[in-house]
Order: structure tokens, then sequence, then C-alpha cells
């Protein structure tokens, strides 16, 4: 079984420039969840979806932060316009819908603003 | 103060060591994760448990719900066993996670 892929790896960017990174779910696993992990912290999460519709968001910078699952399978986050404080890794894991206890986690995109 | 803590922050010991973990939370749980985090940020999920004790070859968890506290131990610890432990604490579609525990070990 694939397990969830994200992409890029790794960004540089500078402060006040957007970026946008990729994740793809486990097939089948209709929630997925974006984290934001900074150095030294555990994982905080930002945005979760049950298919295409937003459970929870409570946590997402709005004002800079979005993210979208318009067919309900793969997502992206982006950030626009970036600022030094978003410098670290973003987590997308995905879960069978009903068992959130058992998420799957992605490789994660480590991303530094300078 | 976090709804999970995890102590240590930072363990460095010898290879062979016996090395514990230890988590408290303050919330309701239906669920206790531990994960398992290498350089480069990709996580692993080690157990989940919600009573008692787990085993899976080196590493065992346990749990006492009463005391809302849980250990992770590692037997005969390894280099390769480095990387950050993750304390996480699942209810009602909620996850909560620990700041993680850095481990060296050192051959």
């Amino acid at each position: 079984e694939a397990g969830v892929a994200q992409s890029p790896r790794y960004k540089i960017i500078e402060k006040r420039q957007s970026v946008a990174f990729w994740c793809n779910p486990i097939s089948g696993h209709a929630t997925l969840y974006w984290y934001q992990q900074i150095l030294g912290q555990g994982p905080k999460l930002l945005i979760q979806f049950q298919n295409n519709g937003v459970v929870d968001d409570s946590q997402l910078p709005k004002d800079r932060f979005s993210a979208e699952r318009l067919k309900g399978v793969d997502s992206t986050l982006k950030i626009q316009p970036a600022k030094l404080e978003d410098s670290a890794v973003y987590l997308c894991a995905s879960s069978v819908p009903g068992q959130g206890w058992t998420q799957y986690f992605g490789p994660g995109t480590r991303l530094t603003v300078l | 103060k976090n709804e999970v803590e995890q102590s240590p922050q930072n363990l460095t010991a010898q290879e062979g060591e016996f090395i514990t973990i230890n988590c408290s939370y303050s919330v309701g749980i239906s669920a206790l994760h531990w994960l398992q985090q290498h350089p480069g940020g990709g996580i692993v999920s080690l157990f989940m448990l919600s009573s008692g004790k787990k085993k899976h070859g080196r590493l065992i968890a346990t749990i006492n719900i009463q005391e809302k506290h849980s250990s992770l131990h590692i037997t005969a610890s390894h280099p390769r066993d480095s990387a950050v432990y993750i304390c996480a604490a699942y209810n009602n579609n909620d996850m909560r996670f620990g700041a993680g525990t850095r481990l060296t070990v050192k051959p």
C-alpha cells in the first residue's frame, strides 16, 4: 500500500513570497490533515478535511494560509505571503473516516523562509 | 501548561542502555499514541494504546489511565533508535501532540 505522498520535500523562499505544498493521501482515506511543526515543538493541526469539506480550520491563519481539496483526494496548502515565523515542517496525514486515532503521516515538507 | 507534556526533552544514552520516555496528559483520551520522527520529518506510528501495555520488539509502551501517564521504554538501545519520540493524545476527533523527546544513542 502506497503511503502519504508530499512534495516538495524542501523549499527555501524569501519572506513575502508565496509557496504551495501538495499532498496525496492513502487511497481510500477520506480524511486529510495538514499540520505545522515548528522546530522543537509537536505538530499543530492547521486544517482537517473530510472528502472535500473542511471539518476544522480553527488554527489556520486565514489571512495568509489557504488549503483546498477540490476533488476530495489530493490537497494543496498555500502560504501567501510567507513570514519568517512560517519556517517549519508541514506534515500531511490521512485516515479512514471515523478512525482518526490512526493517522498515517507523509514525509513532510521542510520550509525555510529567509 | 501544555495538555500533553513529555519528559525529558532531550536524552542521550550509550548503546545498550534501557531508555524511558514519559508522557503526562491533562485531557480525556480515547487513545494515546507514541510516534517516532526521524530527521527529515517523516513520522511513524509505534503504538496506539488505551489501556495496559503493548510490546513490539525492543519497544514497550505502558499507560495508566487513572494517573493520565504513559511511558515508552526501549530495551538494549541502538544508535538507529536515535530519533524524536512524540506522544499524542486522541479524543473526539482531536489529536494533541507533545513537544517530543529527542533521543540520541551513542555507539
